[in-house]
């Protein structure tokens, strides 16, 4: 069991690019979740999401930002038109039900905007 | 709305000392509480995992408590050691699925 999987590891963008993160969940999880960590900040909880339905996204900023959990493949956390203040650290959760079970987290995805 | 706090920031400590690891929280109706450890640079890493109904959980040299009723949670780290020294995240999970993080401790283990 490869744990959460999560890439790209680092990714750089120019201002006003698009960011697409994934994530994999563990074998056997079917909820996945995003935290972000800004710099020098803890982690705040973005969107719980199922396959094909999004649960909770009273985290997301409410323009640019957007996640899915398709039928088949990774989740995709997707930011539109990047500005300096989205660089952070994203991480990526996934559990196999809800609320009495632990999170495992995957190694995150720092993203850069230049 | 959950708050989380951590005591203290930062901790620095000799080898072999004994620690405690404090957090605080605000709203007790919580479904679990789970320690991390993370290190610069890196993801987390889960160390235990408190259910609501528990007092308590042990891993090696790891004691985590839990008191729902003030709000507390303690980690014990026995014998500490420098490959110890790494940020500590104490979270709660609340109803639907979102966990609350505190800002963590920084440990620092000196041989």
């Amino acid at each position: 069991n490869a744990g959460v999987m999560q890439n790209p590891r680092h990714l750089v963008r120019r201002r006003g690019q698009e960011a697409r993160l994934r994530c994999s969940p563990m074998k056997g999880h079917s909820h996945v979740y995003w935290y972000r960590q800004l710099p020098e900040e803890g982690l705040k909880f973005m969107v719980y999401l199922q396959k094909e339905n999004i649960i909770d996204e009273s985290g997301m900023p409410k323009e640019r930002f957007s996640a899915e959990f398709p039928k088949e493949g990774p989740s995709i956390l997707r930011i539109q038109q990047v500005v300096r203040g989205d660089s952070a650290a994203y991480f990526c959760a996934s559990s196999p039900a809800t609320d009495n079970y632990g999170y495992t987290f995957g190694s995150g995805t720092r993203l850069t905007v230049v | 709305k959950q708050e989380v706090t951590q005591i203290p920031a930062a901790l620095s400590v000799p080898e072999g000392e004994n620690l405690v690891l404090n957090c605080s929280f605000t709203d007790s109706a919580i479904y679990n509480l789970q320690w991390f450890r993370q290190d610069p640079g890196k993801g987390l890493t889960s160390l235990l995992l408190i259910q609501s109904s528990q007092r308590e959980q042990t891993s090696g040299r790891l004691n985590a408590s839990l008191d729902k009723s003030s709000g507390r949670s303690t980690l014990y780290i026995a014998a500490s050691q420098p490959g110890d020294s790494a940020t500590y995240l104490c979270a709660v999970g609340t109803s639907g699925s979102r966990l609350t993080f505190g800002e963590g401790t920084q440990l620092t283990v000196n041989p």
